[in-house]
């Protein structure tokens, strides 16, 4: 079983510049996570979605940070205009449902200078 | 919010030596789970307990479920080269899983 995929791996950019972040979760898994990854620091849920609907955006920063998934499956996340501060590690998860087993993605490395 | 306290922060042991390390909270969960990240890559599920009390061993690992539902611990026994990374606890009530802050693991040979 494919694990969850995330895309690109690593990232430079400048500040108030855009990137954007893939993520195909386990297939047929409802659930899918970001989470945000300071170094030295446990990962913290950015939004929560089921199949296509937002379960929990609350800790999103929604002035500069956005994610869909539209279809149910795969998603993006954005980021608009980066922070020097928002340089992290942006993790994928899926789950097959609420409350079951959640697996990660490798991550994708963001470095904003 | 929910926090989780995980200690120790840093372990550096001797290669054969045996490791705990545990995560307590203020709130109950339903669910703990131990991951272990390696550099460059996301966490990887180790261990998951669903009950309290319950006591599970995957390999070397064993972790319990505490009584309260507000603790957890990992033990390593006989450590090698390649247990090295950063160990996180994690419990998890119903669709929400709250993270400890790790347990940064070097074992010396």
């Amino acid at each position: 079983e494919a694990g969850v995929a995330q895309s690109p791996r690593y990232k430079i950019i400048e500040k108030r510049q855009s990137v954007a972040f893939w993520c195909n979760p386990i297939s047929g898994h409802a659930t899918l996570y970001w989470y945000q990854q300071i170094l030295g620091q446990g990962p913290k849920l950015l939004i929560q979605f089921q199949n296509n609907g937002v379960v929990d955006d609350s800790q999103l920063p929604k002035d500069r940070f956005s994610a869909e998934r539209l279809k149910g499956v795969d998603s993006t996340l954005k980021i608009q205009p980066a922070k020097l501060e928002d340089s992290a590690v942006y993790l994928c998860a899926s789950s097959r449902w609420t409350g079951n087993t959640i697996y990660f993605g490798e991550g994708s490395w963001l470095t904003v200078v | 919010g929910q926090q989780l306290n995980q200690s120790p922060q840093s372990m550096f042991i001797q290669e054969g030596e045996d490791v705990s390390m545990n995560c307590t909270s203020s709130s109950i969960f339903n669910t703990w789970l131990w991951y272990k990240q390696e550099p460059g890559e996301g966490p990887v599920l180790l261990i998951a307990l669903y009950k309290a009390g319950e006591l599970t061993s995957n390999g070397r690992l064993t972790a319990q479920f505490g009584i309260t539902r507000k603790d957890s611990f990992l033990n390593i026994s006989a450590s090698i080269p390649s247990d090295v990374g950063i160990y996180f606890c994690a419990g998890q009530l119903t669709d929400k899983l709250v993270f400890g802050a790790g347990t940064i693991l070097r074992v010396k040979s």
